[in-house]
């Protein structure tokens, strides 16, 4: 299976300041990489797919970007209701997996 | 906009077997398949299975082969998720996911979760 490796484990950003995460897969999965918002005791909630795609009503000041096996999440500006565990997931091949993920906080 | 509700949190003996249940609302929406996922306490998510809404067709991990029943009534546009020979490292949040029938994809949207814990 494509294993997906995010990083940092915790990024610690002062309000307002650019958040920038990383997931990189084992093996290419082109562009076919979502990314999810996890809110402390919430189900996930889909933030990006098609790797750079915004879901629904989601803030413009979420971004994604990258291919192949690199991918970028970055949150320009960061407001308190941003903290959060975050996710990415490949769907490019069974079993679709996810990254560990990355906890954002507030410095 | 289409919401997954789930049925309430379980507790069950190890060897016993739990079965969860995932509505669409409001009724007149619909999902084209459900996926299910579980997190364990502390951890990621993981992709349990996944059941068509349209032709009952489903696929799921490997390790979970004999103890895992995913099935969907469309008359009440609720899908279920068994978990069989329960144990304790079965204990998670259990979430149900709107899917495509088609196509590898994204989950959206996302039931509220379901707690099991298994423990003697």
């Amino acid at each position: 299976e494509i294993v997906m490796t995010q990083s940092p484990g915790t990024l610690s950003v002062s309000p307002g300041e650019r958040a920038t995460l990383s997931c990189s897969a084992s093996q290419s999965v082109s562009t076919n990489l979502a990314w999810y918002q996890q809110m402390p005791g919430r189900a996930p909630r889909l933030l990006i797919y098609a790797a750079s795609t915004r879901a629904a009503g989601v803030p413009a000041r979420f971004s994604g970007s990258g291919s192949g096996t690199e991918f970028t999440l970055t949150i320009s500006g960061l407001q308190s209701e941003d903290i959060a565990h975050y996710y990415c997931q490949q769907y490019n091949k069974w079993p679709r997996t996810f990254g560990q993920g990355t906890k954002v906080e507030i410095k | 906009q289409v919401q997954l509700v789930q049925s309430g949190a379980a507790v069950r003996e190890p060897g016993a077997s739990v079965r969860i249940s995932c509505k669409t609302s409001p009724s007149t929406f619909s999902v084209d398949a459900i996926s299910w996922l579980r997190q364990a306490p502390g951890q990621g998510l993981e992709w349990l299975g996944w059941v068509s809404n349209y032709n009952g067709n489903i696929n799921n991990v490997e390790r979970l082969e004999g103890r895992i029943i995913m099935t969907t009534d469309t008359s009440t546009n609720t899908a279920y998720l068994e978990l069989k020979n329960l144990r304790s490292d079965d204990t998670a949040i259990y979430f149900c996911a709107g899917d495509s029938s088609s196509t590898l994809n994204w989950f959206d949207p996302w039931g509220q979760g379901t707690l099991v814990i298994v423990s003697s």
